[in-house]
């Protein structure tokens, strides 16, 4: 399967630790989109990534969020010193070259739970 | 925001046909509709999008109002793997990003 994939699936972590995700987009895809979800509500955007530039970022992405596309390709997404408040499901979908209405590919997504 | 409205939650029987309403009274010329479903701890899935005329694909159709303030997915027969959280998502926003809603909730029964 070459879909969009995310790892880890699942994170428990510690309020104030920093935690990492990674998602691999599918490869000629060159748009990357980070999205997080909490319970009972539909995604949330965060970030895009068109190539290795970070072309937008939401006002939800408070300063403790990072997200890095270095070559490219894979992204990560680093969330430091975690707040309860940080537990969702955080989503990455990548898309092709064509315009607006190219479909998005969701990964999995990794589920974060701050204890 | 681009924002849909859409019922929290409907039912059906399975085989039969479903029709999930959308209304997007703001939307604009150029904004597509899309359509996406999520599968209970799966990622968003793609399943349908329009601009004005009515759609079709393996997945589902789309029927589009004349005056496009309006719009619903039609799942032609409903099995027990269509039940999902589907979103309406209007189009037209800065880099292609979705602005998602709250969704329907949908139930099949067998």
């Amino acid at each position: 399967d070459t879909g969009v994939s995310q790892d880890p699936r699942h994170k428990i972590t510690k309020r104030g630790q920093n935690v990492t995700f990674r998602c691999d987009p599918i490869s000629e895809h060159n748009r990357l989109y980070w999205y997080r979800q909490t319970l009972g509500q539909g995604p949330e955007f965060l970030t895009y990534f068109q190539n290795e530039a970070q072309l937008e970022k939401s006002r939800l992405l408070s300063d403790r969020f990072s997200a890095e596309r270095p070559k490219g390709s894979f992204s990560t997404l680093e969330i430091q010193r975690t707040e309860q408040g940080d537990s969702a499901m955080y989503l990455c979908a990548s898309r092709g070259r064509a315009g607006l209405q190219e479909t998005q590919y969701f990964g999995p997504g990794t589920r974060l739970l701050v204890l | 925001d681009a924002k849909t409205t859409q019922p929290n939650s409907m039912e059906s029987n399975e085989e039969e046909p479903v029709h999930l309403p959308c209304n997007h009274s703001t939307i604009s010329g150029t904004d597509y509709i899309h359509w996406y479903r999520q599968l209970p701890s799966q990622g968003p899935e793609y399943v349908i999008h329009g601009l004005t005329s009515n759609v079709n694909n393996r997945m589902a159709s789309l029927a589009i109002a004349e005056d496009r303030k309006s719009s619903t997915l039609i799942l032609h027969r409903a099995t027990l793997r269509d039940a999902a959280v589907y979103y309406c998502i209007r189009g037209g926003t800065s880099y292609g990003k979705l602005t998602f809603g709250q969704g329907t909730i949908l139930t099949v029964h067998p």
